[in-house]
């Protein structure tokens, strides 16, 4: 059973474009929600995270976007340059265990 | 960087042979985790290690197993190796005060 669902698969943007990534997840006992963002042949880095008390995010170019109910959110990377094209992953944990369960990823490239 | 760092950093081998792979967590983190990345998937969580015992599990069969230091570092080791154990080999690391993981660059490993 998959347990959280990632789109698109891939993605290309122009440069100052704000491409938006989306995921779904199934169970409500997930209370952690982490972007990470992967380059070639390295581990993947946190990006941002939020909890599901709050509906947005922000940190620099970096945002976001929860929605309960839905059992969805998104990032959105504002003014996005050449430099961000890499895989995208969101995941999923509960505060209980360490597992972060991930997405499948999604390949960003921004062209100059 | 993360403070987290693996070795080695590649490593091939054949079908059947046994592996050791390694991580030294980040200053201060006590709770280790590893996950296996297939080529172009997300990471899958293999198993969890606190206070030197596992405590908790993904769904790996028990040839996947693990060790966890007195200095929080920790060994994967895999047995019996199969061509599908090809895949990048990540170690995560952090508190139990924070859910934020903090992964290393990963082990690529090659079955042949």
């Amino acid at each position: 059973q998959q347990q959280v669902k990632q789109s698109p698969q891939s993605l290309i943007v122009q440069k100052g474009g704000i491409p938006i990534i989306n995921c779904a997840y199934e169970n409500t006992a997930f209370d952690y929600f982490p972007w990470y963002q992967q380059f070639p042949g390295k581990g993947p880095a946190l990006l941002i995270a939020i909890r599901p008390d709050v509906s947005e995010k922000k940190e620099g170019r970096f945002t976001i976007s929860f929605n309960k109910s839905a059992k969805q959110f998104s990032l959105h990377i504002m003014d996005s340059q050449p430099g961000d094209s890499a895989t995208y992953f969101c995941a999923v944990q509960e505060t209980s265990g360490s597992r972060l369960t991930f997405g499948e990823g999604t390949q960003l490239t921004v062209n100059p | 960087e993360t403070g987290v760092t693996q070795s080695p950093t590649h490593l091939i081998k054949t079908r059947g042979q046994q592996v050791t792979l390694r991580c030294s967590s980040q200053s201060g983190h006590n709770t280790v985790s590893w996950y296996q990345q297939a080529l172009g998937q997300g990471p899958q969580f293999i198993f969890q290690y606190y206070r030197e015992e596992e405590n908790g599990r993904g769904n790996f069969p028990p040839r996947f197993s693990g060790l966890q230091f007195p200095n929080y570092s920790s060994e994967l080791n895999v047995n019996a190796l199969e061509l599908d154990d090809s895949a990048l080999y990540l170690c995560a690391s952090r508190t139990t005060y924070t859910d934020t993981q903090y992964f290393g660059p990963g082990t690529r490993l090659t079955v042949l």
